[in-house]
Formats: structure tokens, sequence, C-alpha cells
């Protein structure tokens, strides 16, 4: 079965600091990557995915997120943090076969950018 | 495109009540799907349709959950009857059955019962 993992339920950073929020992954075949926001009150936004090709994919809002096939990671970034990006993150993954098409979300990161 | 829209966006009823959540997917996308977001549990996939055919329902709870997706362009969520620990916020998403097509999300039902 496939997974995702979360690791940090909570990431403060100060702003103007650069930020990560962690993802690991498990799931059989290729992997396709995504990452969502979740501001309050809404629904989940797409950020950005990696399906193949260069590991650095960019996003919107000036995120990015480094696929790293061996350690089965997909964290994203962004050089510079903004109050506003203080929101809910999610990882998710699926699988390129069978039932592993099927998206799975990790648990969630909530993102503070202190002013 | 207006993206995924649902209604109500916010729903309160009593203990018992049925409660009927409706999804309208962006135009052209063939996939669905249904998920359920609380604190406890965070976010699962209670059920997905391809082509508006059901094909896992594994994700709904228990049989007072039901959901039916007559055409492309239309899905409804029920719960008949309704308890307090379905109180969640709901969520519908949509895609193309593309390879890698990315999900995109309603803005969500919130769900209170009494």
């Amino acid at each position: 079965a496939q997974s995702v993992a979360q690791p940090e339920d909570q990431v403060n950073v100060a702003e103007g600091n650069p930020l990560t929020v962690k993802c690991t992954y498990s799931v059989s075949g290729n992997p396709y990557l995504f990452w969502y926001v979740q501001y309050p009150n809404r629904g989940l936004q797409f950020l950005l995915k990696y399906i193949t090709g260069d590991n650095l994919v960019k996003g919107s809002y000036g995120f990015e997120a480094e696929f790293n096939k061996s350690q089965t990671s997909f964290h994203l970034k962004k050089p510079s943090a903004l109050v506003s990006d203080s929101a809910l993150y999610f990882c998710a993954v699926r699988g390129d076969t069978g039932s592993a098409r099927q998206l799975t979300f990790g648990s969630g990161t909530q993102l503070t950018v202190l002013p | 495109d207006a993206g995924v829209i649902q209604s109500p966006r916010h729903e309160v009823t009593e203990m018992g009540q049925e409660v009927t959540l409706r999804c309208k997917p962006i135009s052209g996308h063939n996939s669905l799907f249904w998920y359920r977001q609380t604190m406890m549990r965070g976010l699962e996939l209670l059920i997905y349709f391809n082509n508006n055919v059901p094909i896992d329902d594994s994700g709904m709870p228990e049989d007072r959950f039901s959901a039916k997706m007559p055409n492309a362009s239309f899905s409804t969520l029920k719960i008949q009857p309704s308890e307090p620990r379905d109180s969640a916020v709901y969520f519908c998403a949509s895609r193309t059955t593309g390879g890698a097509d990315t999900q995109y999300f309603g803005p969500g039902t919130r769900l209170t019962v009494l």
C-alpha cells in the first residue's frame, strides 16, 4: 500500500527566512507527487507536482520541491517565507499502476510564518 | 472555468435527519472524488467515480453513506440518518483520467450534526 509521511505537524519560521516542509513517500511503481495548500475554511489548492524529468519542480507562489528518489522524499521549499504563506500543507502521492493510481495524502503540516 | 462547485457551503442539521451534499465537477473532468476531513482522521477518501461509475467505495464509513453520479456534471453524497460523528468538512474533487493529472478541490461543505 502506498503511504505519505509528513513528520512535522507544525513548522514555524521567521518571515524572510527559507522554509522547508518535509515529505517522504512509499509507492509501487513510479511516483507522481503533489503538494497542496489549504488556507482556513478553504479547499485544498494545488501548488506543484512531480511527474518525471527535472528533480526540482517549481510551482505557485514561489514554492519549489525537490524529488529525491534514493531518499523517497519530496520536500517543499521556499527561499524567503511570507506571513501569507501560513497555512496547512499536504503532500500526496499516487503510483502509475493499478490501485496505486489513487492519491494518498499525508496528515498535513501547519506552517506558521512569524512576522 | 468556475472550478469545482459544492453546495451547500455550510449545513447544520439534527441527528437522524437526511443530509445531501452536492458537487459539480470541472467541465471535461471525468473522475470525481469525495473526501472527508476531520481533525482526528485528517483527509479521507470516501469514494471515487470514473465516467460516472463508482470505482472504489471502500472508504465509505457505513451504509448510512451513499453517493451517486447520475451524469458527468453532478454528484451527490447522502447521509441517512445523520449522526453527530459525521460532523466534518466534506470535499469534492475532480480531474481527468490522464496518467498524472491534478485533482482540483471544491471549497468544501462544513457539516454539523447536532
